[in-house]
């Protein structure tokens, strides 16, 4: 059972639309981290968020962490072809061993 | 600033062969952890580690070791290779550890194919 379940699984839209995904789990965190990965090369840190409830928004993305710390989700307003990648969620759990749990991934393709 | 460096980028082996994989962190920056990734697992955590110690370690078999240096580059080596081990390795490093929760930033990653 994956600790970390990401949906949609796979997402594919026109230019200019609008698209959240979703990050999920029983549960709580510490942190969590949201990282793009474009294909051949590794995850880039995008964001990490911290408190309960707390809402970060970076240029046309906008990431929100569920007050009881054990959900997320990234909302992208605009999607542009440049968005296209494979997003991830990872995390630590509250009191676990530091060990970081990554979600399978959201795999976005943005037509133009 | 140079990123993260991992060599080699591709390579093919046979089942039963080993093989060797090297990372060399950002300046600097101390911590070095390994996650293999796969289409159907997503990225896993190998180990990771710290001053050329092991500090964390994921839920992997025995072939799968690792090592830190003083210079802090790290390899890692998984031996008797399965086909199931094909996958992209991934490195990543950060300025301390884990447990202090910094920034991880990742290399480019070794594709592994076993045949």
């Amino acid at each position: 059972t994956q600790l970390l379940e990401q949906s949609p699984q796979f997402l594919s839209i026109q230019e200019g639309e609008n698209l959240t995904v979703y990050c999920n789990s029983s549960s709580v965190f510490s942190s969590l981290q949201w990282y793009r990965q474009e294909p051949g090369e590794g995850p880039v840190l995008l964001v990490t968020v911290v408190t309960g409830g707390e809402v970060k928004k970076l240029k046309r993305l906008t990431f929100q962490f569920g007050d009881a710390r054990k959900d997320s989700s990234l909302h992208i307003t605009a999607a542009q072809p440049g968005d296209t990648g494979l997003y991830l969620c990872a995390g630590e759990e509250t009191g676990g061993s530091y060990i970081p749990t990554f979600g399978r991934g959201t795999s976005l393709i943005v037509h133009p | 600033k140079a990123g993260v460096t991992q060599t080699p980028r591709y390579l093919i082996k046979t089942r039963g062969q080993q093989v060797t994989l090297s990372c060399s962190p950002i300046s600097g920056h101390r911590s070095v952890s390994w996650y293999q990734q796969t289409p159907g697992q997503g990225l896993q955590f190998l180990f990771e580690y710290f001053s050329e110690t092991q500090r964390n370690k994921g839920n992997f078999p025995g072939r799968f070791s690792g090592r830190q240096f003083s210079n802090s580059r790290s390899e890692m080596n998984v031996s008797t290779l399965e086909l199931g081990d094909s996958a992209l390795y991934l490195c990543a490093s950060s300025l301390g550890s884990s447990r202090t929760g910094n920034t991880i930033y990742f290399g480019e990653g070794s594709w592994l194919t076993v045949v």
